[in-house]
């Protein structure tokens, strides 16, 4: 079992829709949450930490449970800008994990 | 852009050959991490380097290798090159261990064929 999973895709949505990306971990001791995006052929970029009280970055909404070991990122009124590939990431002392991505595709 | 740099930008070697990728780091960021991205999987860590010491390492074998220089530039070297070796290979600096945001270079795309 992969130590950070997440949703396979692809994710094809048509402009303005909401879409939602889910994650899971399995290490309780993980420290740190953040969702990257990543463009075809290019660097992860930081998207946005996750906190447990949940936080919010104009059209993304991040969740952390960390009952669940759980991890989720919801796109609102998507544009064909958002079109890339979202990673989730653990942090254990100072360690990242990746998970392997999940592709959304926007399309007009 | 993070200020990271990454040299070569593509490389094409052949198996049981070594190569040497560079990185050179943000000011001021003492940390670099190295990822291995093969296509369609996410980052995998290799090591991370602090003020010049490895502080971290993935599963990967000994021919992976590391250093990191006193102005915070870092090297990875890999020795006897297979054909799974051909990935991505990312750095990643941040002012710090425990600095939450790392900032990732561009990348270095290695075919060992």
């Amino acid at each position: 079992r992969k130590e950070v999973e997440q949703d396979p895709g692809p994710f094809n949505v048509p402009e303005g829709a909401t879409v939602a990306f889910n994650c899971t971990y399995s290490n309780s001791a993980s420290q740190s949450f953040f969702w990257y995006r990543q463009d075809c052929r290019k660097e992860p970029k930081l998207l946005m930490s996750v906190y447990s009280s949940g936080n919010e970055d104009g059209r993304f909404t991040a969740q952390l449970n960390r009952a669940s070991q759980y991890i989720s990122l919801l796109i609102r009124d998507s544009k064909l800008s958002d079109s890339a590939t979202y990673l989730c990431v653990v942090n254990i002392k100072g360690k990242s994990t990746f998970g392997d991505g999940t592709t959304l595709t926007v399309k007009p | 852009e993070t200020g990271v740099t990454q040299s070569p930008t593509h490389l094409i070697k052949t198996r049981g050959q070594q190569v040497t990728l560079r990185c050179s780091s943000q000011s001021g960021h003492n940390t670099v991490s190295w990822y291995q991205q093969a296509l369609g999987q996410g980052p995998q860590f290799i090591f991370q380097y602090y003020r010049e010491e490895e502080n971290g390492r993935g599963n990967f074998p000994p021919r992976f290798s590391g250093l990191q220089f006193p102005n915070y530039s870092s090297e990875l070297n890999v020795n006897a090159l297979e054909l799974d070796d051909s990935a991505l290979y990312l750095c990643a600096t941040r002012p710090g261990t425990e600095a939450r945001e790392q900032y990732f270079g561009p990348g270095t795309r290695l075919t060992v064929t």
